[in-house]
């Protein structure tokens, strides 16, 4: 019964590529958020979703592109990918807009940019 | 700007011992503390969290410490085990009501219980 999935676990990738991380909660929240995890374990807060709508962009460069199709999805596509981009990138959830709701992290993406 | 500080780093604790990791707050609109639990190759998971209503909160070996004045808060665990070694995550946020922020994470302190 995984409550928060991403996929896929691993993506190595070539400086310049395009890809996408794919992100699904099955808890019926309606808050996403995706987050970034970097080499020294620092965690910071990406993007977040309330029911499809973006409510945050922290000065995120513009080649990523979070889509939430629906409220338990929330896709995070990355362009013209850079070697600083190698993290690993976590999805979560929580019940509804506001930061006090206990947030639901998924497994984690380790993207790796060679 | 580093709005929520961790100390330490690292931290090695003997098995039974009492583990603790302090964190230091600036913005004085937070209202909303809570830790996470990260263990390797997993994501952070909700360990237990505090409101600055009351100065303590304690759910089974683990307990925050809130000193409101001082913005500072802490995370005590007792007869820490090696199941605790992890990297714990202070965090903090405004409520809701009072406009949403982000959740603003410490920079981690990775536990090691030894026996």
């Amino acid at each position: 019964d995984t409550a928060v999935s991403q996929t896929p676990k691993y993506l190595v990738t070539q400086m310049g590529n395009d890809k996408s991380i794919k992100c699904e909660q099955n808890l019926g929240h309606d808050t996403m958020y995706w987050y970034k995890q970097d080499s020294k374990k620092f965690l910071k807060i990406m993007f977040s979703y309330n029911n499809k709508e973006l409510i945050i962009n922290e000065t995120v460069p513009n080649r990523f592109s979070p889509k939430s199709p629906d409220k338990a999805h929330l896709n995070l596509h990355i362009n013209s990918l850079e070697l600083g981009d190698s993290a690993v990138y976590f999805c979560a959830s929580s019940p509804m807009i506001g930061m006090t709701d206990t947030q639901y992290f998924g497994p984690g993406t380790r993207l790796t940019v060679l | 700007q580093q709005q929520v500080k961790q100390s330490p780093q690292s931290l090695i604790v003997q098995k039974g011992g009492i583990s603790i990791i302090n964190c230091a707050y600036e913005n004085t609109a937070f209202d909303y503390f809570p830790w996470y639990q990260q263990f390797p190759g997993k994501g952070p998971a909700l360990l237990i969290a505090i409101r600055p209503d009351v100065s303590e909160k304690k759910e089974g070996r683990f307990t925050i410490s809130f000193n409101k004045s001082a913005k500072q808060f802490s995370l005590h665990i007792m007869d820490s085990q090696p199941g605790d070694s992890a990297t714990y995550f202070c965090a903090a946020s405004r409520a809701r009501n009072s406009g949403n922020t982000p959740l603003v994470f410490g920079k981690g302190t990775r536990l090691s219980v030894i026996a």
